[in-house]
C-alpha cells in the first residue's frame, strides 16, 4: 500500500523564521512528488518534483527530492503571516497512472 | 465558467437520505477524483476515473457511488448518508497522459453535514 508521511504535523513560528517541512514516502513505481498549499479553501499547487537533487524554487519557497532516501523537503525562508496554511505532500505512482496519495499535511502557523 | 466547479457548496442532510454531489470541469481532463478531508487525515481518495465510463475505488469507497457518463462530469452519490460521512468533499481533475502533468486541479469543495 502506498504511504506518505509528513512531519511535523504542526508548527508554530514567528515572522522571519525559516521552516523546513518533511515528506517521506513509500510507493511502487514512483513518478512524481507534489507540494500543495491549502488555506481555508481548496489546495493550490506549489511544486512538482520528479528528479533527485534538483531544487525547485519560487520566491521564498524551495523544495528538493531525494529518490534514494525517499523523501522531500519544503523550505520557507523569511516566513510571513500569509504563509500560515496546511502544506500537503502528494506522491504519484503505483498501478494507476494519474492517482496521487496524500500525506496528512503540516499545519503551519506564523505569528506576527 | 471555466475551470472545475462543485455544487452544492454547502449541504445539510439527515441520516439515511441519498445525497448527490456534483462536479464539472471544462478542461476535458481525462482523470477526475473525489476526496474527503477530515481533521487529522489529510485528503483521502474515495473514487477516481481515468476516462468516461471507467471508474475505480480509492482508499475509502464504502457508502459512496460514482458514475462518469460524460468526460466533464463526475457526480458522487451517498446512497444512505451516515454521520461519519460528515466532511468536506473535494473534486479534482488532471491530464497526466502524453506528457501532461500529474498536477491535480481542485474544485472549491462541498461541506456536507449529516445530522
Amino acid at each position: 500500500e502506498d504511504k506518505v508521511v509528513q512531519s511535523p504535523l504542526s508548527l508554530v513560528v514567528h515572522e522571519g523564521d525559516t521552516v523546513t517541512l518533511n515528506c517521506s514516502y513509500e510507493v511502487t513505481n514512483f513518478r512524481s512528488l507534489l507540494w500543495y498549499k491549502q488555506e481555508k479553501k481548496a489546495p493550490t499547487f506549489l511544486f512538482m518534483l520528479t528528479s533527485s537533487g534538483i531544487e525547485k524554487k519560487s520566491g521564498r519557497l524551495s523544495s528538493i527530492l531525494d529518490k534514494k532516501e525517499l523523501f522531500s523537503i519544503l523550505n520557507i525562508t523569511a516566513t510571513q503571516t500569509g504563509d500560515s496554511a496546511v502544506y500537503l505532500c502528494a506522491v504519484g505512482g503505483g498501478t494507476s497512472y494519474g492517482k496521487l496519495t496524500f500525506g496528512q499535511g503540516t499545519i503551519l502557523t506564523v505569528h506576527p | 465558467d471555466a475551470g472545475i466547479t462543485q455544487s452544492p457548496r454547502y449541504k445539510i442532510t439527515e441520516t439515511g437520505r441519498q445525497v448527490t454531489l456534483m462536479c464539472h470541469q471544462t478542461w476535458s481532463h481525462s482523470y477526475m477524483f473525489w476526496y474527503r478531508q477530515d481533521l487529522g487525515h489529510g485528503l483521502r481518495l474515495i473514487y477516481y476515473s481515468a476516462a468516461a465510463d471507467i471508474t475505480d475505488k480509492g482508499e475509502v469507497p464504502d457508502g459512496y457511488v460514482v458514475s462518469r457518463s460524460k468526460t466533464e462530469n463526475f457526480p458522487l452519490t451517498l446512497e444512505s448518508a451516515t454521520r461519519s460521512q460528515t466532511s468536506v468533499y473535494f473534486c479534482a481533475s488532471s491530464d497526466p497522459g502524453q506528457g501532461g502533468s500529474y498536477e491535480q486541479y481542485f474544485g472549491p469543495g462541498t461541506r456536507l453535514t449529516v445530522t
